[in-house]
């Protein structure tokens, strides 16, 4: 089975800051991952796929990169909405998520 | 405008049985996989189990193997998730996700449910 390992599991930032998640992979996947946002109560969201395309009707603010097994989420200037938990999922092979990065205001 | 509802949820005792249910609209369900993801109270995301368009294959993580099974209606739009042998530690919201397309092919969920809650306690 492949792991996913995301880092940090918490993040303290401020609103308009650059913030960066990383997302490694226990075998190479290609580029097949996603990343997702959730809010407290909620389902998550579709932000990234195939690791660097951004879904429809995400704000530009938000890019994916990387293959293999490094990848990383940024998320260019931080605004309040942003305050949430983001998951990566590889799905080379079913589909695996990592553990989560919780984003929380500083 | 694709809806995901899931139903079924509740509280049941260890040992026992449940059966969730997920009713799919805004889409042509008969063409696409499935999934199911649960999420442990104050927990990350995990995977459960996977479904074809058909139904015909289907796939189920190691924490359930054996206990539960995926299944579909095709006809009734409807995606089904039978629970056997519920543990203290399967109690978590479930949710169902779409797939981008079939199986057999590298595919992320694309629309999620708001999920149903089950709960695993005497």
């Amino acid at each position: 089975d492949i792991q996913m390992t995301q880092s940090p599991s918490t993040l303290s930032a401020s609103v308009g800051d650059r913030v960066t998640i990383t997302c490694r992979a226990s075998q190479s996947i290609s580029s097949w991952l996603a990343w997702y946002q959730q809010k407290p109560g909620k389902a998550p969201k579709l932000l990234i796929y195939q690791a660097s395309s951004l879904e429809s009707g995400v704000p530009s603010n938000f890019s994916g990169s990387g293959s293999g097994t490094e990848f990383t989420l940024t998320i260019s200037s931080l605004q309040p909405d942003d305050f949430a938990t983001y998951y990566c999922q590889q799905y080379s092979s079913y589909w695996t998520f990592g553990q989560g990065t919780k984003v929380e205001i500083k | 405008e694709v809806q995901l509802l899931e139903s079924g949820g509740g509280l049941v005792q260890p040992g026992g049985s449940l059966r969730l249910s997920c009713a799919a609209s805004g889409f042509t369900f008969s063409s696409y996989a499935m999934g199911w993801v649960r999420q442990a109270p104050g927990k990350g995301l995990e995977w459960v189990s996977g479904i074809s368009a058909s139904g015909y294959s289907t796939n189920h993580g190691d924490s359930v193997k054996g206990r539960f099974t995926i299944s579909r209606d095709n006809p009734r739009n409807t995606l089904y998730l039978q629970m056997n042998s519920l543990r203290a530690e399967d109690t978590a919201v479930y949710y169902c996700a779409k797939v981008t397309g079939d199986w057999g092919a590298p595919r992320h969920f694309d629309y999620w449910g708001q999920g149903t809650l089950v709960t695993v306690s005497s």
